[in-house]
């Protein structure tokens, strides 16, 4: 099973909201990921989880916060959001540490959030 | 530097026709170099990879070429099809990150 699941598909939110972004993969991997994905651009890297440890937060706004609570499963909670926030989430996950330069990850199908 | 420069932006293909994408790196310390295909609504998934020690890769349609001198690297899909129009983004997997090129939006005429 190569799957990254993420839930819900699709969110709506206003501002002064608080929801989550789910994730989970059942492929052993140790390294999740965050990514944002503006329409017509590459995903960006938010943050990483290497065997349930925070190891890079890209600089992200502190009204995105991740939460790790075991290795099969990766959270993004989300607090008082600004309409450029809309975007596609994806999570991600590779076998090990994720500083091998090798690591193939798999990307799950996204949230695509939009923030009124 | 830490930069993977791709192009075209998009490309327009006849079915059948053979699509071309090219990347281009300056760190010489890239070791492996990923193309992710990604269909609209899903998350990229990788599509084929090449390490710098071979000068070509070649997966059914989907063939890399790399110039390790020039520092570039190409994806060829051969005889195209409707079914390949995505977006395709090159990757070179940083110290801590993966590094993408902007991406071609590729779309195979039926």
């Amino acid at each position: 099973d190569t799957e990254v699941t993420q839930t819900p598909k699709h969110l709506v939110m206003g501002m002064t909201n608080k929801k989550s972004l789910k994730c989970e993969q059942h492929m052993g991997h140790r390294a999740m990921y965050w990514y944002k994905q503006k329409a017509k651009k590459p995903p960006e890297l938010m943050f990483v989880y290497s065997y349930e440890k925070l190891s890079i937060n890209e600089s992200v706004p502190s009204r995105f916060s991740p939460e790790c609570p075991n290795s099969s499963l990766l959270n993004l909670h989300l607090h008082a959001l600004q309409p450029e926030d809309s975007a596609l989430y994806l999570c991600a996950s590779s076998q090990r540490s994720g500083t091998s330069r090798m690591e193939t990850q798999y990307f799950g199908p996204g949230t695509r959030l939009l923030v009124l | 530097q830490q930069q993977v420069k791709q192009s075209p932006q998009s490309l327009i293909v006849q079915k059948g026709g053979i699509s071309i994408i090219n990347c281009a790196y300056e760190n010489t310390a890239f070791d492996y170099f990923p193309w992710y295909q990604q269909f609209p609504g899903k998350g990229p998934a990788l599509l084929i990879a090449i390490r710098p020690d071979v000068s070509e890769k070649k997966e059914g349609r989907f063939t890399i070429s790399f110039n390790k001198s020039a520092k570039q690297f190409s994806l060829h899909i051969m005889d195209s099809q409707p079914g390949d129009s995505a977006t395709y983004f090159c990757a070179a997997p940083g110290d801590d990150k993966i590094i993408f090129g902007k991406g071609t939006r590729l779309h195979i005429l039926p």
